[in-house]
């Protein structure tokens, strides 16, 4: 069974504050996605990371994937308010599973005023 | 364009009664998934569709739950005989052919389920 590991479970930091979440397994993934979730709506897809050592740029956030393809972090540097949620990693299957995900439990964000 | 919709948002139910649940996934989406998401854990795969292929199963938790799929569009999950620890936000999902070009799955907003 394929597990993905995050921390930290819950982080309130002060607006203007950087900060990052990991997301770390002992499998290896075809590729990783991060989503966030808002209270009431279901995740939505920031970022799919595929090739191992791989670094995308959202705006004010960065996503890395692990050389082994098997963690990844996203850092958020001034985090606002708005970026308060839910955020979660997943790890695509390949070959015959690529449709599968498996999810971390998430990472609850309070970015405070 | 129209999202993934669910209905109903909100269910409450007694132990022992049977539910369904609905979703309409994005037109044209022909792979279709259900989880399960509980307090403070991440979502749990239960079941997947892929066109007229037989579903993957292999999420469900019990013979209590069992999913259709009519038409290769709306999906139902129905829930037998409900416990207290069924109370969940079930979520739906579609997205094109899985290993057609970039692969995203399309949420809906769930529905919460409690059991009293």
């Amino acid at each position: 069974t394929q597990l993905l590991e995050q921390s930290p479970q819950f982080l309130s930091i002060q607006e203007g504050e950087n900060l990052t979440v990991y997301c770390n397994s002992s499998s290896v993934f075809s590729s990783l996605q991060w989503y966030r979730q808002e209270p009431g709506e279901g995740p939505v897809l920031l970022v799919t990371v595929v090739t191992g050592g791989e670094v995308k740029k959202l705006k004010r956030l960065t996503f890395q994937f692990g050389d082994a393809r098997k963690d990844s972090s996203l850092h958020i540097t001034a985090a606002q308010p708005g970026d308060t949620g839910l955020y979660l990693c997943a790890g695509v299957g390949s070959g015959a599973g690529s449709y599968q995900l498996t999810f971390g439990k998430g990472t609850k964000l309070s970015v405070i005023p | 364009g129209a999202g993934v919709s669910q209905s109903p948002s909100n269910k409450v139910t007694e132990k022992g009664k049977d539910v369904e649940l609905r979703c309409d996934p994005i037109s044209g989406h022909t792979a279709l998934y259900w989880y399960r998401q509980s307090l403070g854990q991440g979502l749990e795969f239960l079941i997947y569709f892929q066109g007229n292929s037989a579903p993957d199963k292999s999420g469900l938790p019990s013979d209590r739950f069992s999913a259709e799929r009519t038409g290769g569009s709306v999906s139902t999950l129905t829930i037998q005989r409900t416990q207290q620890e069924d109370s969940a936000v079930y979520l739906c999902a579609s997205s094109l052919r899985p290993g057609t070009g970039s692969y995203e799955q399309y949420f809906g907003p769930g529905t919460r389920l409690t059991v009293t």
